[in-house]
């Protein structure tokens, strides 16, 4: 089974701040790793995601994520932040393969940035 | 691409009548779709996997006769709240996942249950 652990349930930044939200996960297979995003009373938005292949990649709204096998992360980061990225932030994972395999949730990291 | 679309965003109806939810893959089709369970501040809670034409996996501590699930095509599937009561009210999410490949689950906008 897989696990995601997300390190900070709130990270308060200035508007243009650079951010940077922690994410650990394990399993013992090969797993696929996602980022979403949710604005308040809506679904889940992909940001991005590592399947395979080079371990830093770039997603939406400016936001980037490094997989890193060793220390097993995916922290996501954004050089420079903006009001309009406060929302939660979830880590997901899952087993590698086809489509229906079902995603494991971190608890969320709620970014606000003020201005 | 890959839309998913959730309807109705907002129900508020009386305790003992069954609510409906409806997921529909817009453009693409959906082998599998996911059913999620949000409390206010938490996590997705994974309710149940429907494969299209089969029965529902649910997960453990989920009634299945509570939440009743149907995919009966590749591009819709639908969660039954029975006799809901003011404890099944939360925020209710669908996913689907496209056919083939390692391909991102699309989630829907969601739908907020409120019973009285």
């Amino acid at each position: 089974a897989q696990s995601v652990t997300q390190l900070d349930s709130q990270v308060p930044v200035f508007e243009e701040a650079p951010v940077e939200l922690r994410c650990n996960y394990s399993s013992s297979v090969s797993v696929y790793l996602f980022w979403y995003v949710q604005y308040p009373n809506q679904g889940l938005q992909l940001l991005l995601k590592y399947l395979s292949g080079s371990t830093l990649v770039k997603g939406i709204n400016g936001f980037e994520a490094e997989f890193n096998k060793s220390q097993t992360s995916f922290h996501l980061r954004k050089p420079s932040v903006h009001i309009s990225d406060t929302a939660e932030y979830f880590c997901a994972v899952r087993k590698g393969g086809g489509s229906n395999y079902k995603l494991t949730f971190g608890k969320g990291t709620l970014l606000t940035v003020n201005p | 691409g890959a839309v998913v679309s959730q309807h109705p965003s907002w129900v508020i109806c009386k305790s003992g009548t069954s609510v409906k939810i409806e997921c529909r893959s817009l453009d693409f089709q959906a082998t599998t779709m996911f059913w999620y369970r949000q409390f206010p501040k938490q996590s997705l809670m994974l309710m149940a996997t429907s494969n299209e034409g089969s029965k529902a996996t649910y997960e453990q501590g989920v009634e299945k006769d509570k939440f009743l699930i149907n995919h009966a095509s590749l591009t819709l599937s639908t969660l039954t709240v029975t006799s809901a009561h003011p404890e099944d009210s939360s925020f209710y999410i669908c996913s689907a996942g496209e056919r083939g490949g390692p391909r991102p689950q699309h989630f829907g906008d969601g739908t907020r249950l409120s019973i009285l």
